[in-house]
């Protein structure tokens, strides 16, 4: 069966850091990748896509920017983080016409 | 382009009642339909989705969903709730395969003892 992870599960960092965000699936190949933001009181906003390695599309320009190095692997990043970035990243992946979310990532920016 | 609309960002029930959540969707072809459940700092859940198939869709956790096309709704029901089940609900709309997803704003669950 098909597993996603994300990491770390909470961060807390300064206002001017930079940030790396881990998700990796397993248990299935050239998934459809996706990066999501749940601010505080928000919905759900979508960042990021990819339909294939070294395939980004970007949903809403902002201070981050995503990768995908590997079939499986799908990172979030910022060189300096603002306070505004604060909130709940949530990975999902898609194979057909269901999209299924990671456990998330809650960060904290001081 | 597809939107969605969550009637009631809060509502509230009694242990043993009733379930309702509401979900309206615009869309100029026919849709697929998604009820998510999160549970606070947890990712989401798929609940149930409707691909044109049967109109009455059953999900997880005892809940189901009726697609009517003429109301453009998608209301989430369960008939008697449990404390458990207090949660937020999303639901969302995809128009193709594709599985570009818009949610709509969220319902969050309360349940009283």
């Amino acid at each position: 069966s098909q597993t996603i992870h994300q990491w770390p599960a909470t961060l807390v960092q300064p206002v001017g850091s930079p940030l790396s965000l881990e998700c990796t699936v397993e248990g299935t190949s050239n998934p459809n990748l996706y990066w999501y933001r749940q601010a505080a009181g928000r919905g759900l906003q979508l960042l990021f896509y990819s339909v294939g390695i070294g395939q980004i599309s970007s949903e809403v320009p902002q201070n981050l920017s995503a990768s995908r190095p590997q079939d499986r692997q799908f990172i979030l990043s910022s060189k300096k983080l603002l306070l505004s970035d604060s909130g709940f990243y949530l990975c999902a992946w898609s194979w057909g016409d269901t999209q299924y979310f990671g456990p998330g990532t809650r960060l904290t920016v001081l | 382009a597809q939107s969605v609309t969550q009637l009631g960002s809060h509502v509230s029930v009694s242990e043993g009642a009733l379930v309702l959540l509401r979900c309206n969707y615009s869309s100029s072809v026919p849709p697929y339909l998604f009820w998510y459940v999160q549970y606070p700092n947890q990712g989401l859940q798929l609940l149930l989705k409707y691909t044109s198939a049967a109109t009455l869709v059953k999900g997880i956790n005892g809940f189901e969903a009726e697609f009517k096309k003429s109301e453009t709704s998608f209301h989430l029901t369960k008939p008697s709730a449990h404390m458990s089940d207090a949660a937020e609900y999303f639901c969302a709309v995809s128009v193709d395969a594709g599985n570009m997803l818009t949610f709509g704003g969220g319902t969050r669950l309360m349940v009283k003892p």
